[in-house]
Order: structure tokens, then C-alpha cells, then sequence
């Protein structure tokens, strides 16, 4: 199953509310994972069965979708949150090519 | 809490094989499988594979298929993945990640950093 993250890249300002898509090329339930990657750093998730938030990640972020469409949504942008984020779905564990969420 | 770490950094000439280590603390080494995740400079998260460390059983990427070996010793909670044949394009920093119930990779280790050059 492949994943199709879009945009690959994003510009945004504190306190912005900016959403980015997954799409499956085959359906995967709600098999999906989402992941902050700072650079140096190793993945670390944020989102996982789609929609459910990892403990200790702030509920600024959320996610939703089934099937082969997904979201994840930051709302009020921090300057923490400027990073790459990446899907994953959890049948064959591939990666979307990921996006770079950058300040404007 | 929960820790992953990986051996160090290392340079290979191409053809060499390299073998990482990802040593499992504070949890029940058996009971969650471990995957290995690698990422080339300044490219995406490419998945290699996963060892299940109570079976010992693993399943390969196609990519991957016949090049990469995953193995654990469970008396001391390490898992291991062998790359061989190795190739310019397999410089990439190679990460652990312990997966949790089909959900999420929730602990990753911290990377090594494999360079294949002459």
C-alpha cells in the first residue's frame, strides 16, 4: 500500500491552523500513524489508529479519516511545531514522502 | 523508561556488510516487536523490516529482501540488523523503533549513522 502525503511543503505563521493530507492507495481502515521529525532527531508520534492522540502530545494536534483518506490538523501553530511530518500506515508500515512544514 | 540505543556510527567500503545493534531497557524486551527504519540525508523514512523478539520471526521489505538479516538475543535485549552487500546509496542513518499493537511506533532509538564509501 503506498501513502501520498501532499503538500510536500508548507508555509505557515504562528498561530495558523494548517491541515495535511494522507492518501492510501488501497484502503488500511484506520491503520495509520502520524510522526513530528525535528532535524537530528528521530521520529516521534503524534497520532496513531488515525485519530487517537499519544499521550503527552498537545491537543492542538488531531487527526481523522478511514479508509484511504486522512488528516492531520495543527491548530494555533507554534514555533515548535515547524518541522517534517510524516504518515504511516500500519499494514505493510510504509511512509508518506513526508511534509515540511516551514515559518513563512 | 522506556529506551532504545543503538551502537555507533559506521564507515563501510562498498560490498562490506554492517551490522547495528538496538539494546531494549526498561521494558519486557519479548513483547513488542522491534522494526528498523532507515533515512538517507535530507530524504523521507524508508521501512526496512521488523523481528518479532520472542518468535524471532521477520518479515523483510521486497526492497530489502535478500540483503538485510534481523536478529535478537533475548538475554540481553538487543535486536540486530545486518545490511550486506553494501552500496553507496545505502548511506543513511538506520533507526530501531519498537511497534505498539499495530497502532504506532511509540520509542525509537537515537540512529547510526552508516557511511558506504571507498
Amino acid at each position: 500500500t503506498q501513502l501520498t502525503q501532499s503538500p510536500s511543503s508548507l508555509s505557515a505563521s504562528v498561530g495558523d491552523r494548517v491541515t495535511i493530507t494522507c492518501r492510501a492507495s488501497q484502503g488500511i481502515r484506520s491503520y495509520l500513524a502520524w510522526y513530528q521529525q525535528k532535524p537530528g532527531k528521530a521520529p516521534k508520534v503524534l497520532i496513531y489508529a488515525a485519530s487517537t492522540l499519544q499521550s503527552g502530545v498537545p491537543s492542538r494536534f488531531s487527526g481523522s479519516g478511514s479508509g484511504t483518506e486522512f488528516s492531520l490538523i495543527i491548530s494555533n501553530l507554534q514555533p515548535e511545531d515547524f518541522a517534517t511530518y510524516y504518515c504511516q500506515q500500519l499494514n505493510s508500515y510504509s511512509f508518506g514522502q513526508g511534509t515540511r512544514l516551514e515559518i513563512k | 523508561q522506556v529506551q532504545l540505543v543503538q551502537s555507533g556510527a559506521e564507515v563501510k567500503k562498498p560490498g562490506a556488510s554492517v551490522k547495528v545493534s538496538c539494546k531494549a531497557s526498561e521494558y519486557t524486551f519479548t513483547s513488542y516487536d522491534i522494526h528498523w527504519v532507515r533515512q538517507a540525508t535530507g530524504q523521507g523514512l524508508e521501512w526496512m523490516g521488523w523481528i518479532n523478539p520472542n518468535s524471532g520471526h521477520t518479515g523483510y521489505a521486497p526492497t530489502f529482501q535478500g540483503r538485510v538479516t534481523m536478529t535478537r538475543d533475548t538475554s540481553i535485549g538487543t535486536a540486530y540488523m545486518e545490511l550486506s552487500s553494501l552500496r553507496s546509496d545505502d548511506t543513511a542513518v538506520y533507526y530501531c523503533a519498537r511497534e505498539v499493537d499495530d497502532t504506532a511506533f511509540d520509542y525509537w532509538g537515537q540512529g547510526t549513522l552508516v557511511t558506504v564509501s571507498s
